[in-house]
C-alpha cells in the first residue's frame, strides 16, 4: 500500500505557464481532496472529488483553477496562467466514505 | 476567519516537559482531528475525536473535546526533540461531508 502519491514533489513555473499537479489516492479510496497551504499558514480546502464527479469546489478560485478525477488515472489539479500568488504547497488527501484521511507529501509550486 | 484557531501560535519547551496546545472552533462539528507537520513535509494524522467523545488517548497524546465551549486541547506528555513540528487541528463539520477545515497551527519546538 503505497499511500497517497503526489507528483511532482517540486514544480517551478514561470508566470503565465500552466501547472499540473497529480494525485493518486490510496488503493480502495474513492474520495480525493485538494488543499493549499501558503507559507506559515494552515491548509485551506479547495475541492472534493469522487470518481468523475466534483462534489464540493467551494474553495476553488473562480478562475484559472480546475480539478478532475477521471474514471481511470490520477486526480489532476490544473492551474492555468500561474501568478506569483499561486506559489504554495498543494496537498492531496484521500479517504473512504466513512472516514480515513491520508495525506500525500504535497507538491510545492514555485512561480518565478 | 478560521474555523479552527490554535493557541499558542508558537511554543518552546524543554525535552521531558509536557506540551499543551488548544484549538477553538466556531460551528457545529462531527469530529475534530489533530495533525502534525514537520517542516516542508506532508501532514501526519495523529488522532480523531468524535463530537460525542470527551477524551481520547494515543500513546503520549491526550486529546480532549468540549463541545459546549467549542474547544479542544492536545497534550503531548514527556516531549522529545523529535516532537518538534507544527500541529494543526482540523474540524469535520456536520453535514460537510468529509471536508476538513484546518486551523492556523501551533509551532512546537522541543529543545534538548
Amino acid at each position: 500500500n503505497a499511500g497517497v502519491m503526489q507528483n511532482p514533489r517540486h514544480l517551478v513555473r514561470r508566470r503565465g505557464q500552466e501547472a499540473r499537479l497529480r494525485c493518486s489516492p490510496m488503493k480502495g479510496h474513492s474520495h480525493v481532496y485538494w488543499y493549499r497551504q501558503l507559507p506559515e499558514e494552515g491548509l485551506k480546502f479547495m475541492v472534493y472529488l469522487q470518481k468523475e464527479n466534483i462534489i464540493d469546489e467551494s474553495g476553488m478560485p473562480k478562475e484559472r483553477f480546475s480539478a478532475e478525477f477521471p474514471k481511470e488515472g490520477p486526480s489532476i489539479l490544473r492551474i492555468q496562467q500561474v501568478v506569483r500568488g499561486d506559489s504554495a504547497a498543494y496537498f492531496c488527501a484521500s479517504s473512504t466514505p466513512q472516514y480515513g484521511y491520508t495525506f500525500g507529501s504535497g507538491t510545492r509550486l514555485t512561480v518565478v | 476567519s478560521q474555523q479552527g484557531e490554535e493557541d499558542p501560535q508558537a511554543l518552546s519547551i524543554q525535552e521531558g516537559e509536557n506540551a499543551t496546545m488548544n484549538c477553538s472552533y466556531k460551528t457545529s462539528i462531527n469530529n475534530l482531528q489533530w495533525y502534525r507537520q514537520n517542516s516542508g513535509r506532508g501532514l501526519v494524522h495523529l488522532i480523531l475525536i468524535r463530537s460525542n467523545e470527551r477524551e481520547k488517548h494515543s500513546g503520549r497524546l491526550r486529546v480532549t473535546l468540549d463541545t459546549s465551549k467549542k474547544s479542544s486541547s492536545l497534550l503531548i506528555t514527556a516531549s522529545r526533540a523529535a516532537d518538534t513540528a507544527s500541529y494543526f487541528c482540523a474540524t469535520g463539520l456536520t453535514g460537510g461531508g468529509n471536508k476538513l477545515t484546518f486551523g492556523t497551527g501551533t509551532q512546537l519546538k522541543v529543545e534538548l
